[in-house]
Parts: structure tokens; sequence; C-alpha cells
């Protein structure tokens, strides 16, 4: 079975370019999670999905961060326009309901 | 002062030793209780789960949560080199929806 799924792995850009970062769940999973992990810490809840719905988007930074997820299934996070304090590991995670989370590799921003 | 404490290490180690890992938090709501482990470059992945106070155990791995004290560890016996990862604590007062993560125990287990 396929785990979570997200591209790109790496990602450098100068400050004040746009990113986006794209999420394909483990099939089946309906709760979809962004989360942000800086340098030596843990994870940290950006946005949580139940399908479409966005339930939870309490830490999202709603000035530069946007996030989607259409049909309840892939989802995208954008920031535009990025700065230097962004540059960190994006993760993915995804559940059936409010079970175990999965999560996947991460995206690792870089920003110049 | 963060809910959750984790001392981030590292801690060095030589294989077959006896490991202890914790973490402290501040939330007396917190009812569940995680550890994952993080391979460099990879996505954490759950290694045990406990609900509420006492142990458990999963072939080398024993958790413990000490609710009185606020105070959760998890122990790694007769450890291994491939056991060499970060170890991320996690809590919650409701299940997975709202996990707060301490700062990860960089542990390198050296043969």
């Amino acid at each position: 079975e396929a785990g979570v799924v997200q591209s790109p792995r790496y990602k450098i850009i100068e400050k004040k370019q746009p990113v986006a970062f794209w999420c394909n769940p483990i099939s089946g999973h309906n709760t979809l999670y962004w989360y942000l992990q800086n340098l030596g810490q843990g994870p940290e809840l950006l946005i949580r999905y139940e399908n479409e719905e966005a339930v939870d988007d309490s830490q999202l930074p709603k000035d530069r961060f946007s996030a989607e997820r259409l049909k309840g299934v892939d989802s995208t996070l954008k920031i535009q326009p990025a700065e230097l304090g962004d540059s960190a590991v994006y993760l993915c995670a995804s559940s059936f309901q409010t079970g175990e989370l999965f999560f996947g590799e991460g995206s690792r921003l870089t920003v110049l | 002062q963060k809910e959750v404490e984790q001392d981030p290490g590292p801690l060095s180690v030589p294989e077959g030793a006896i490991v202890s890992l914790n973490c402290t938090y501040s939330n007396s709501a917190f009812q569940y209780f995680m550890w994952y482990r993080q391979y460099s470059r990879k996505g954490p992945e759950l290694l045990m789960y406990t609900y509420s106070s006492g142990n458990k155990e999963d072939g080398r791995f024993t958790a413990q949560v000490d609710k009185s004290s606020k105070y959760i560890s998890l122990f790694i016996r007769d450890s291994q080199p491939s056991d060499s990862a970060t170890y991320l604590c996690a809590m919650s007062a409701g299940g997975y929806n709202k996990l707060i993560f301490g700062a990860g125990t960089r542990l390198a287990v050296h043969p």
C-alpha cells in the first residue's frame, strides 16, 4: 500500500517568491493534516481537513499561507510571498477518521 | 514555557545499552501520549501509543506515563544502531486531532 506522497521533496526559492506543496494521502483516508517542522523542533499543526472541509486552521498564517483540498483527496499548501523564516519542512499526514496519523516524507523549503 | 518539554540531546550510547527518553508537560488535560520515531529526512512514524497512565510494552520498547508528575518516558532495551533517529513525544487531550509534539531527542547508537 502506498504511503502519503508529497512533492516536491526539496525546493529552494528567493524570498518574496511563491511556492506550493502537494500532498496525496493514503487511499481511503478522509482526514488530512499539514504540519510545519522547523529545524530541531517537533511538528506543529497548520491545518486539518476532514474531507473537503478545513476543520482546524487556527495555526495557519492566513496573510501568506493558503491551503485547499479539492474533492477531498489531494491537497495543496501555498505560501505567497515566502519569507526567510518560512524555511522549514512541511509535512503532510493523513488518517482514517481521527485514527493514527501517517506522515509523508515532507517537503523541505529553503528561502534565500 | 512550552506545553511539552523534551531534552533535544544528542544522546550517544553503545549498542546494547538501555536508553531512557523523557518528556514533561504542563497541560493536565492531556490523556493521549505517543512516541514517534523520525529518521533523518523522513516523516515521523508512530512507535508507541498510551492512553492515560500506566505502562505499555512492545518488544524492546516500553512506554510509561505518570500523570501525577506530568512525565512520560520511553525505554529502549538492547539498543541497536538501527534505533539511531530522533524520538518525538506527542500528546493531546483528544486523540490524534490536536497533537502537541516535543522538540525531539536525537539518539545515536554506535556499534
